[in-house]
């Protein structure tokens, strides 16, 4: 089995743009496909990216999603950082009928 | 719209059993997998377990992770749109939030769409 592995923490300024790493330890990233999720104190997670880089409808432009094969990671942008984007956000992909969740990754809007 | 209540958490000894379940309704539970995933406190999203769509002879295929296999058992009842979790001999390490969660796409999906809120599960003496 493979593990992702994030940042610990990120943090940015209203208004600018963050990007959060997801490095598959084994295997291709683009093997299986990439989900993000994001978290907030106290809620349950909502789907903020899937298939690597589609948004759910309901979710901002500010979200964007890529793969990267040379780094074999993917990542999350939030452009137009806003306070409300302050969570925890996890990447989220498969292996055969397991799935795989990211370390998580603290964003804190300063 | 899609609805998942999870029930069933509470406090409970080491070594001790605890069923969770789920109701879901707002979609066509029998066809769709479901999963368990648990945020334990201080930690991340953590996977448990996966079971399969219902399919047309009634037979569902539960997967496990690691820390699962050999304890937990998953099922669902698709006559009443419910998901359960039947855990043994919990551990301390098995306290956490636990999360009922659905595929996004029907029969299979790598990812889900819809979370319930959770349910508190806390294994202690």
């Amino acid at each position: 089995n493979f593990m992702l592995t994030q940042p610990h923490s990120v943090s940015g300024s209203p208004g600018k743009t963050v990007t959060i790493s997801c490095t598959r330890t084994s295997g291709s990233i683009g093997s299986n496909s990439v989900q993000w999720y994001q978290q907030r104190p106290g809620s349950a997670p909502i789907t903020v990216i899937f298939e690597d880089n589609q948004r759910p409808s309901g979710v901002p432009d500010r979200f964007s999603g890529s793969i990267d094969r040379s780094s074999n990671s993917a990542s999350l942008s939030i452009s137009g950082l806003k306070t409300e984007d302050e969570a925890d956000y996890y990447c989220q992909s498969y292996d055969s009928s397991t799935r795989v969740f990211g370390t998580g990754t603290q964003v804190t809007v300063l | 719209q899609v609805q998942l209540v999870e029930s069933g958490g509470g406090v409970v000894q080491p070594g001790r059993s605890l069923r969770l379940s789920c109701a879901a309704s707002g979609f066509i539970f029998t066809n769709y997998g479901m999963h368990w995933v648990r945020r334990p406190p201080g930690k991340g999203l953590e996977w448990v377990a996966y079971i399969s769509y219902g399919e047309i002879d009634g037979g569902s295929t539960g997967y496990y992770a690691d820390s699962a296999k050999g304890r937990f058992t998953i099922s669902r009842d698709n006559s009443k749109s419910t998901l359960v979790l039947e855990m043994d001999n919990l551990r301390p390490e098995d306290t956490a939030i636990y999360y009922c969660a659905k595929d996004q796409w029907p029969q299979w999906s790598p990812g889900f769409d819809s979370w319930g809120q959770g349910a508190l599960v806390i294994v202690s003496s």
